[in-house]
């Protein structure tokens, strides 16, 4: 069975400063992985994805993931915190090979960005 | 009209009405979702539907019933609801076996029980 844990329901950063937000995972397969992102009251809007090749993966607005397999983690990352990167983001894991692709979502992580 | 729409986006009903939320997906996928999001509380996933049958029922209320018509349709029918069901519902769609392209969703619909 997959699973998804992501360290930290809110984290709080000052405009310009480094953002990191952290998932791990469990899969007994190799996975595929993923960010989301949602801004309030939208759907969640895919940001990246790790699927298999290069381990670091950059996304949209700038943010950019590695999966890292011996430590079972994918953190996002993102070198300069902006006020519209104000969101909940969210990590997910697909099992490869899975009958239709099913993914489990971690249960997010609230970035706040201050002036 | 592409990607996956959700209708209505806003949506105030008392305890004894009936309505139905409607998502469509553009995007030729096979494979359709139901989630609901409460506030402070993780996603949580409702049903699924593959290739038009459903797959997967999450020990969901009763008073939640899906129908998926055809692989582009999905609707959620809600009747006789309770305070406690007032949350965002988000609709998504996904390939079968093309996981690796994660799932679409829709904005969603915010539904007030009141």
């Amino acid at each position: 069975a997959q699973s998804v844990t992501q360290l930290g329901s809110h984290v709080s950063v000052s405009e310009g400063a480094l953002v990191l937000l952290r998932c791990n995972y469990s899969s007994s397969v190799p996975p595929y992985l993923f960010w989301y992102v949602q801004y309030p009251n939208q759907g969640l809007q895919l940001l990246l994805k790790y699927t298999t090749g290069a381990t670091l993966v950059k996304g949209i607005n700038g943010f950019e993931a590695e999966f890292k397999k011996s430590e079972t983690s994918f953190h996002l990352t993102k070198p300069s915190a902006h006020m519209s990167d104000a969101a909940e983001y969210f990590c997910a894991v697909s099992d490869q090979g899975t009958s239709y692709g099913k993914l489990t979502f971690g249960q997010g992580t609230i970035l706040t960005v201050h002036p | 009209e592409t990607g996956v729409t959700q209708t209505p986006r806003h949506l105030v009903m008392g305890m004894t009405n009936k309505k139905s939320l409607k998502c469509e997906q553009h995007l030729g996928h096979n494979a359709m979702y139901w989630y609901k999001q409460s506030a402070k509380k993780p996603l949580e996933l409702m049903f699924v539907y593959n290739f038009k049958e459903q797959t997967e029922n999450n020990s969901v209320p009763s008073r939640f019933s899906p129908e998926c018509p055809n692989s582009s349709h999905l609707f959620l029918h809600l009747h006789t609801l309770q305070p406690e069901d007032s949350a965002l519902y988000l609709c998504a769609s996904s390939q079968v076996d093309r996981e690796y392209y994660g799932y679409t969703f829709g904005s969603g619909t915010r539904l007030t029980v009141v």
